[in-house]
């Protein structure tokens, strides 16, 4: 057990740029996680996956947010032309559907700075 | 939908002493799942404990316990004999199961203990 793995550890880009971050989940894990996290605040959720089928999706993620899994194992999460306020962690969190209560196991997440 | 709030966004403890975090919420839900969790400087969160609602004893996990007051919708945290390696902000989280069980976050405590 690795481990929740997020890459890039940190993205530093110019406003209206694209970038794209991934999550490789615990291997067992079939629900994957996405979250923000602004400086000073707790995580807020952007959306989540079951095994490849996103089945929630924020009203945070604006039309310039899309994320994948396509095989059900890591994930993808894009964001097209990056604004000031996508500053931002994004973590990804990975959890077993086995019960209701499974814990989500949190990556060290992504950190975006927008120029 | 519900909502979490930590009071206190700052607080300090003497090193072995014993220190108290709040966190009330708010649901019209009767079966849900409580969280405490650490996130120590630019380091990854981390599952302190956990607390079921339909269970009346609070959990404890060594030196972590909580207070769960259902009625008052309260749910602190208190760390016993407190040890340098506590300092961290720590989140209080909210879980409705069988509804994708994504996570509610509070605004986090920046807890210091001191030497």
């Amino acid at each position: 057990d690795t481990g929740v793995s997020q890459d890039p550890r940190h993205k530093i880009t110019k406003r209206g740029q694209n970038v794209t971050f991934r999550c490789d989940p615990i291997s067992e894990h079939n629900r994957l996680y996405w979250y923000r996290q602004t400086l000073g605040q707790g995580p807020e959720f952007l959306t989540y996956f079951q095994n490849e089928a996103q089945l929630e999706k924020s009203r945070l993620l604006s039309d310039r947010f899309s994320a994948e899994r396509p095989k059900g194992s890591f994930s993808t999460l894009e964001i097209q032309r990056t604004e000031q306020g996508d500053s931002a962690m994004y973590l990804c969190a990975s959890s077993s559907s086995d019960s209701s209560n499974q814990p989500q196991h949190f990556g060290d997440g992504t950190r975006l700075s927008i120029l | 939908a519900q909502t979490v709030t930590q009071s206190q966004p700052e607080m300090s403890v003497q090193e072995a002493e014993t220190v108290t975090l709040s966190c009330t919420y708010d649901t019209s839900e009767n079966n849900y799942y409580l969280f405490w969790y650490k996130q120590p400087p630019s380091r990854q969160m981390i599952l302190v404990i956990r607390q079921e609602a339909y269970k009346q004893q609070n959990a404890t996990e060594n030196r972590f316990s909580v207070n769960f007051q259902k009625a008052a919708k309260s749910f602190s945290l208190k760390i016993s004999d407190s040890q340098l390696g506590d300092t961290a902000m720590y989140f209080c989280a909210f879980m409705k199961p069988n509804a994708g069980n994504m996570l509610t976050f509070g605004g986090g405590t920046r807890l210091m203990v001191k030497p």
